[in-house]
C-alpha cells in the first residue's frame, strides 16, 4: 500500500457526459501528480499541483481540469467524455516538487471506461 | 512522438536465468532514467534508475546499464524469480531526476516461467 488513495476505483460512463477522479496524497506529501495510461500511449503525465498551485503541466486536454483543495487532496475533472478518453488514470505523491522521481508514490489507480 | 521506446511489449524467461529489458530514449537533454515496475491492480513502483553521468548502476539482482552514445539503457535482473512476473516502464527525467514531467515509455510485461 503506497498510502496513496483514489476514488472511485472503476468508473463506466457514456460518451459527453462529466467525471471526477478524486486522490489523497500520502500523508505529509504536498505535490501530487496525475497520469494517464492507455492502451496505446503507456503512461503520459498530465499535470502537478503543490499545496494547491498548479507547477507543472503535460499532456493534458483541455476538456480536463485538475484542483488541489486546501486538505491537499486532489481531483481530475473529465468533461465532454470521448470513446479514447477511456483509461487508466494514476495519482502520485511527493513530498515536494523537485524531489527525486525515486521517491514519488503511486495509487493504485481509476479506471474509466467510456462507452 | 514517443521520447521514450521500450520496443518488446512482453517478454518471457525462464526462472533462474536473466532477464533483459530494453528502452530507447530520442531526446538527449534527458539526464536521469528510472526503472519502474507495476503489479496487476497496484500503481508503479520505483525499482531502480541511474544518472547520466554513470553507464551502471546496481542493486542486488537488479542492474541498470546506460549507453548515452546510442541513447538506450537496459535492465538485468538475474537471477529471474517468479515474483519478478510484472510490467516494468522506463522512465527519463529532465530535471535531474525529478518527479516533475516524467516521461514514461510503454512498458514490458515480464513473464518468468518456472
Amino acid at each position: 500500500d503506497s498510502g496513496v488513495t483514489q476514488t472511485p476505483k472503476h468508473l463506466i460512463t457514456a460518451t459527453g457526459q462529466r467525471v471526477t477522479l478524486r486522490c489523497s496524497p500520502r500523508s505529509g506529501d504536498l505535490s501530487v501528480y496525475w497520469y494517464q495510461q492507455s492502451l496505446d500511449q503507456g503512461l503520459q503525465f498530465l499535470i502537478q499541483y503543490y499545496n494547491g498551485e498548479e507547477r507543472a503541466k503535460g499532456n493534458i486536454l483541455e476538456r480536463f481540469s485538475a484542483q488541489q483543495f486546501p486538505d491537499l487532496h486532489s481531483e481530475l475533472n473529465l468533461s465532454s467524455l470521448e470513446l479514447g478518453d477511456s483509461a487508466l488514470y494514476f495519482c502520485a505523491s511527493s513530498v515536494a516538487p523537485g524531489q527525486g522521481a525515486d521517491t514519488i508514490y503511486f495509487g493504485e489507480g481509476s479506471w474509466l471506461t467510456v462507452v | 512522438d514517443q521520447q521514450v521506446k521500450q520496443n518488446s511489449p512482453s517478454l518471457s524467461v525462464q526462472e533462474g536465468r536473466i532477464s533483459i529489458l530494453n528502452c530507447d530514449y530520442t531526446n538527449s537533454m534527458f539526464d536521469y532514467f528510472l526503472w519502474y515496475k507495476k503489479y496487476p491492480a497496484e500503481g508503479p513502483t520505483f525499482l531502480i534508475s541511474i544518472s547520466s553521468i554513470k553507464d551502471k548502476n546496481e542493486d542486488g539482482r537488479f542492474t541498470v546499464f546506460l549507453n548515452k552514445s546510442a541513447k538506450h539503457l537496459s535492465l538485468h535482473i538475474v537471477p529471474s524469480q517468479p515474483g519478478d512476473s510484472a510490467v516494468y516502464f522506463c522512465a527519463a527525467s529532465l530535471g535531474g531526476g525529478g518527479a516533475d514531467g516524467l516521461t514514461f515509455g510503454k512498458g514490458t510485461h515480464l513473464i518468468i516461467q518456472p
